[in-house]
């Protein structure tokens, strides 16, 4: 069964830095033509993207959050770590971790998302 | 960045009427253009891919068009299940964006 599970904290405080991981399972992080992106989506609003890591490790992030993004994978755990840094209230969310699978670069496998809490 | 513009922001229909979805882009993206269904508490789920394709699974009564900066994603007639908030995103130059989204509800 090809799956996708965030996971990391529930509550971080501001300033503070938060790591997230998304662990894959069925597809191997290294086959051609596949990615995965980080999106998040605050309460009540409309979804965000984050990041995206290629196969061939190439990365792109968000023009807004770039400075505060960091994005990689470690193929032989099958996990994509997004480290965001200087955490604020405003990036309370879910935080979703997807994959793309071709070049059309549509979003056909999703994780359940998790929710993150920036509070002191 | 390339912005996604969508109209309206609500819709509201009676279940069996059409409903048309309209997704504009700042800049043309050419076919890159997906549509996406998200119901509270879960995750979005594909719906159209490459402006016009059917995900897998996907009841036919779902259907997009366009090209360049204007997409529209049509449900032919509504089921109980439809109503929902649906988002657009393109992939240009492999920096992604989302629309603002448009709900779906009963009216």
């Amino acid at each position: 069964q090809v799956t996708l599970k965030e996971s990391g904290p529930v509550l971080v405080k501001p300033t503070e830095t938060l790591t997230l991981t998304c662990t894959v399972s069925g597809f191997s992080l290294s086959n051609a033509r596949m990615g995965v992106s980080w999106i998040r989506q605050p309460p009540g609003k409309a979804l965000e993207w984050l990041a995206h890591i290629f196969s061939n490790d190439e990365k792109s992030y968000s023009t807004s959050l770039k400075s505060r993004l960091t994005i990689s994978k470690d193929t032989s755990k099958s996990q994509v770590v997004l480290t965001m840094t200087n955490m604020d209230p405003v990036d309370t969310a879910t935080y979703y971790c997807a994959r793309i699978k071709g070049d059309y670069g549509d979003y056909s496998l999703w994780g359940q998302g998790t929710l993150v809490t920036v509070s002191s | 960045e390339i912005v996604l513009t969508q109209s309206p922001a609500t819709l509201s229909l009676s279940p069996g009427e059409r409903a048309t979805l309209s997704c504009r882009a700042s800049q043309s993206v050419s076919s890159y253009l997906a549509w996406y269904q998200q119901k509270p508490g879960q995750a979005p789920r594909l719906l159209i891919y490459d402006a016009s394709n059917r995900a897998t699974g996907i009841p036919a009564r779902f259907s997009g068009s366009g090209s360049g900066t204007d997409f529209t994603l049509t449900i032919s007639s509504l089921e109980p299940e439809d109503f929902a908030v649906y988002y657009c995103q393109q992939r240009s130059n492999w920096l992604f964006t989302f629309g603002p989204g448009t709900k779906v509800d009963i009216k």
